[in-house]
């Protein structure tokens, strides 16, 4: 089965600062992909980023950046110069063969 | 392009009552998925669909749900004698993802809010 753990429910960053979001995943699988959402308090869900399991370089978009440890089985997001609207719930997820599987998410406030 | 489309926004049910989740997946997406959220809690997985066949339905409870995605339509997610613990967020996303060719990442709606009183 394949399991994501994120083990921090809230985090908090003062505006422009950086925060990093922790998440570790378990699976069988050796072809999978990994993935942060976003969701506001709309409750959209946004894709953030996206990890290739097979490629080594880390995935990077504008502010957010990851660092994939492959062999520890951990996929962390970095945010750098924090906004207010990044104020969010933050979902790392782990996609296989078929389904997606979401952890239980981070809280981020964003103080200004 | 239309992203996924989710009628209705909200519902509100009493308990008994089934109530009728619709999803039209993103144009030239043919695998549909549904998830529940519960308050202060992650996506859940409840089913995958593509068009007319249930590939997994490994987290659908096993009494008083049921999902399709026929031929022609919206895929329906159905929740008969809804009880309190129904109350939820349930979303759908699609994906045009084959393992060869695609990228995993899945399309979400905005949500179908269930309020069961």
């Amino acid at each position: 089965a394949q399991t994501v753990t994120q083990s921090q429910p809230e985090m908090s960053v003062q505006e422009a600062e950086t925060v990093t979001l922790s998440c570790t995943y378990d699976t069988s699988e050796s072809d999978y992909y990994l993935f942060w959402y976003k969701q506001p308090p709309s409750r959209q869900m946004i894709l953030v980023i996206r990890q290739e399991a097979y490629k080594q370089q880390n995935a990077t978009e504008n502010r957010f950046s990851v660092n994939f440890q492959k062999a520890a089985k951990s996929f962390s997001l970095k945010i750098s110069d924090s906004q207010l609207g990044d104020a969010a719930m933050y979902f790392c997820a782990l996609g296989g063969s078929e389904k997606l599987v979401f952890g239980k998410g981070t809280k981020l406030t964003v103080n200004p | 392009n239309a992203g996924v489309m989710q009628n209705p926004r909200h519902l509100v049910r009493r308990r008994g009552q089934e109530a009728r989740l619709r999803c039209s997946p993103m144009k030239g997406h043919s695998h549909v998925y549904w998830y529940r959220q519960l308050p202060e809690e992650g996506l859940k997985f409840m089913v995958y669909l593509q068009k007319e066949n249930i590939i997994d339905e490994s987290g659908m409870p096993k009494e008083r749900f049921s999902a399709e995605f026929p031929k022609e339509g919206p895929s329906i997610l159905r929740i008969q004698q809804v009880v309190r613990g129904d109350s939820a967020a349930y979303f759908c996303a699609s994906s045009p993802w084959n393992r060869a060719t695609g990228t995993g990442e899945l399309f979400f709606g905005e949500g179908s809010r269930l309020t069961v009183l």
